[in-house]
This record gives C-alpha cells, sequence and structure tokens, in this order.
C-alpha cells in the first residue's frame, strides 16, 4: 500500500523569505515522488519529479525537492518565496512496483504575504 | 503543444439529474486518468484507461457512474442520477507510455443540489 501526509493544511510566508512545505511518504519498495502546484480554477500543473539519481531534485519555478530515504520525506523548497507562488501544492507518489496510479496527499495551501 | 482539455467548465444540476464530462488529452498520450477532487482534498483517482482498455476502475461507484474511451482518445465521465456527495471537481489528465508525468486538464466543477 502506499500513503502520502502534508502535515500542515496551509503555510504563510513572507516574500522574500525561503519556504519549506512539507511531505511524507510510505510505500512497500522505492517511491516515485511528484510535487503539483495549483492555482484556483486551474488543474493541477506539474512541479518537479524523483524517481532515482540525486536526492536533491530541481523543477519548475525555481522550487526544488529533497528526497530524504531514512525520513520517507520529499519536502518542497524554495530560497525566495514570491507573492505569485500562493497557490495549493499536492505531494504524490506511487509504489515503484505498483501501477501508475499516485496517490495525492490533501494538498498544502501556500500563502506568500507582501 | 495543446494540452488536456476539458468541457464543460463548470455545471449545475439538481440531485438524480444525470450529467456527462468530456475529456481529449495530449495528442499521443495512451493513458487517460478521470479523478474526482472534493474540496479541501487532494485528487482521488476514479478510473484509467490505456488506449481503450480500462486500466483500473476500483473506485469507480459504478452504480452511478461511468467511463468510455472508445476510440483510444476523447472520453466521456457520465454521472447518472447524482447525489449531493458528488459536488467536486473532476480532473482529466494524460501521459505518455514511457513517461511518469501525469497532464492535467483545468477540470469540470460540478456543483449538484
Amino acid at each position: 500500500a502506499q500513503s502520502v501526509a502534508q502535515p500542515e493544511d496551509q503555510v504563510n510566508v513572507a516574500e522574500g523569505n525561503p519556504l519549506t512545505v512539507k511531505c511524507t511518504y510510505s510505500v512497500s519498495g522505492n517511491p516515485y515522488l511528484f510535487w503539483y502546484v495549483q492555482y484556483p480554477n486551474r488543474g493541477l500543473q506539474f512541479l518537479l519529479k524523483y524517481i532515482t539519481g540525486d536526492n536533491l531534485v530541481k523543477g519548475s519555478y525555481g522550487f526544488e525537492a529533497e528526497f530524504n530515504k531514512s525520513q520517507t520525506s520529499f519536502h518542497l523548497k524554495k530560497p525566495s518565496a514570491l507573492v505569485s507562488d500562493s497557490a495549493l501544492y499536492f505531494c504524490a507518489v506511487r509504489d515503484e512496483m505498483g501501477s501508475y496510479i499516485p496517490t495525492f496527499g490533501r494538498g498544502t495551501s501556500l500563502i506568500v504575504h507582501p | 503543444e495543446a494540452g488536456v482539455a476539458q468541457s464543460p467548465r463548470y455545471k449545475i444540476i439538481e440531485k438524480r439529474q444525470s450529467v456527462a464530462f468530456w475529456c481529449n488529452p495530449i495528442s499521443g498520450h495512451a493513458t487517460l486518468y478521470w479523478y474526482q477532487q472534493i474540496l479541501g482534498q487532494g485528487p482521488k483517482l476514479l478510473i484509467q484507461f490505456q488506449n481503450n482498455g480500462v486500466v483500473d476502475d476500483s473506485q469507480l461507484p459504478k452504480d452511478r457512474f461511468s467511463a468510455e474511451r472508445l476510440k483510444g482518445v476523447d472520453s466521456t465521465l457520465k454521472i447518472q442520477p447524482a447525489k449531493l456527495e458528488d459536488s467536486a471537481v473532476y480532473l482529466c489528465a494524460s501521459r505518455p507510455r514511457i513517461q511518469e508525468t501525469q497532464y492535467f486538464g483545468p477540470g469540470t466543477r460540478l456543483l449538484v443540489l
């Protein structure tokens, strides 16, 4: 079975400050991990993914995420937040040995204050 | 490259009525997904197609929901009859055969009164 948890419903950060959106996962085998962003009244947009290789993954719009196997985490980060980053962020995981169906977290609302 | 297209964008119906949603995936994408996203939750998979065959429909409420992808391209999702708890955004996504990344459409927001 695979599952993903986003422990924070909302993250507030000031513009220009670093941001972190947390994600932890549980799988039987190796994880494939994803981050998506959803702007109001829009579908989900792919940000980045970890399949294998370097634990630090760089994605769109200056976002990056670090895969930590020992802590089963895949936190999303950005060095300097923009007001336009305000959106809903979803972490997703699928088990390498499973089907091509990822499980999505509940989502974390990121609010960047000017 | 055109994205995933969905229509309508919004739909309001009364309970017990029927409704249908349409999805046109990115050209060449063999895999198509329908998700239900209830307010405050992450997307939940309803059904996955590979070309015109169903791969997984284990979470589709088959007593009222149906979906088809007759020619392996466009897909329709139908609800008949609708219940109040079906109010949600219905997302369609597609994926190339050998890629992990799913590409989502803008969604159809359904309100059942």
